[in-house]
């Protein structure tokens, strides 16, 4: 299994350009989540899913949009990019609500 | 917001030292998690201890869950310069709640 695959690894943008963060993941996971991390900060959850057609919004979802059509792929849109939205950007998924979630690598975005 | 908050900060041993850090947290919990994050990767899942347990071992890791005070508290043994990461809880909430909430991490540098 490949686990958790998130692309593209790195992206500049400028603001106001628009984008998808793709997180894809090869175990039948019905659980998905996208979160952001910030310098000296924990994880904050921006988005998640319980399964294909279901998403639901985290702590910071304002400026970002998902989907969940398949249960292998979630991705996380960027509608109008801000500087603020500058972040290291986690996907994670896990077989159930409430178990361990296994994280890709991340996508380090900067928006200039 | 989040949840649970590690302490210390920062935490600096010599090789073969144990390292301790502890995690406080608000709202009652489903279960709680640890995480290890090397520099520049993504999050690793350590140990889930559910809120009925109140202490699980993995290797050299030894978790304790307190939910009388909210707390809970991650001992590793022995420590090496591998084991140089940041680390985080993460607390799943009660109920329907499905919202893994970080804390902000605890680094950890281990001198050779």
């Amino acid at each position: 299994n490949a686990g958790v695959t998130q692309t593209p690894k790195f992206q500049v943008l400028k603001t106001g350009q628009s984008m998808t963060l793709q997180c894809a993941q090869d175990m039948n996971h019905e659980y998905m989540s996208w979160y952001r991390q910030d310098p000296g900060m924990g994880l904050r959850l921006i988005h998640y899913s319980v399964g294909a057609g279901i998403t639901d919004q985290g702590e910071v979802p304002n400026g970002y949009n998902v989907s969940r059509s398949t249960t292998e792929d979630f991705p996380l849109r960027l509608l109008s990019a801000a500087p603020s939205q500058t972040s290291v950007y986690f996907c994670a998924s896990s077989l159930s609500e409430s178990g361990a979630r296994g994280f890709g690598p991340g996508t380090r975005l900067t928006v200039l | 917001s989040q949840q649970g908050e590690e302490d210390p900060q920062a935490l600096s041993i010599q090789e073969g030292e144990n390292a301790t850090m502890n995690c406080s947290y608000k709202t009652s919990i489903n279960n709680l998690q640890w995480y290890r994050q090397n520099s520049g990767r993504g999050l690793v899942h350590l140990i889930l201890i559910r809120s009925n347990e109140r202490e699980k071992h993995s290797g050299r890791l030894r978790v304790t869950l307190d939910t009388s005070k909210k707390s809970s508290s991650l001992l590793i043994t022995a420590s090496r310069a591998a084991d140089t990461a940041s680390y985080f809880c993460a607390t799943l909430g009660g109920g329907n709640d499905y919202k893994l909430s970080f804390g902000a991490g605890t680094t950890v540098t281990v001198r050779a």
